[in-house]
């Protein structure tokens, strides 16, 4: 079974550019996760969906994070535009569902950097 | 608000010697926690998880867990390490779907 995959996997910009991640989930799994990882901090949800709608963004920073699932299979994320403090990992993960024991499968991260 | 705490943000033991790794969460309900690895430049994996029942987990790669309500702690344990473990392990905690990580614990194997 192919896991979660994510693209690219290193982008390195400039702050004020715009930035785009996009997430393939597991085949069949109807939740997917956004999660910002700062260096020295555990994971933070940015944004999840369930199929194609938002079920939980209080955490996005929407003044310049986006995100969509239009066909409710892969995802991207946007950062417009992108901000010192934006330099992260971020992670998408995967869940057959939204239950609290459903076990959430990660992807390898994107890794970006802003200068 | 849930909340989980990993007080030692890294450890290193020799290879062989047994591993406690701390966590400590706050939930107002029954947990359901979570114990990860993340090996450098890798997503997640899930090591063991609890939700009821039987208060010591067991998952995988020899690690094990114990969930102690009184003391609201869920730590790990591994009795013998093996240089492989060396790696970053995270703490959750889950409610409606969402996670509450801890800032991790690395964990350095000494030869």
């Amino acid at each position: 079974e192919a896991g979660v995959a994510q693209s690219p996997r290193y982008k390195i910009i400039e702050k004020r550019q715009s930035v785009a991640f996009w997430c393939n989930p597991i085949s069949g799994h109807a939740t997917l996760y956004w999660y910002q990882q700062i260096l020295g901090q555990g994971p933070k949800l940015l944004i999840q969906f369930q199929n194609n709608g938002v079920v939980d963004d209080s955490q996005l920073p929407k003044d310049r994070f986006s995100a969509e699932r239009l066909k409710g299979v892969d995802s991207t994320l946007k950062i417009q535009p992108a901000k010192l403090e934006d330099s992260a990992v971020y992670l998408c993960a995967s869940s057959l569902g939204q239950g609290r024991g459903e076990t959430q499968y990660f992807g390898p991260g994107t890794r970006l950097l802003v200068l | 608000a849930q909340s989980v705490t990993q007080p030692d943000i890294h450890i290193t033991v020799s290879e062989g010697a047994s591993l406690e790794l701390r966590c400590n969460y706050s939930y107002g309900a029954t947990p359901y926690l979570f114990w990860y690895v993340q090996s450098p430049g890798q997503g997640l994996q899930l090591l063991l998880k609890y939700f009821s029942g039987d208060t010591l987990v067991q998952g995988i790669k020899g690690f094990e867990a114990e969930f102690k309500r009184s003391q609201s702690s869920f730590n790990l344990r591994k009795p013998s390490v093996h240089w492989s473990d060396a790696a970053e392990y995270f703490c959750a905690v889950k409610d409606a779907g969402k996670s509450t990580f801890g800032d991790g614990t690395t964990l350095t194997v000494k030869p």
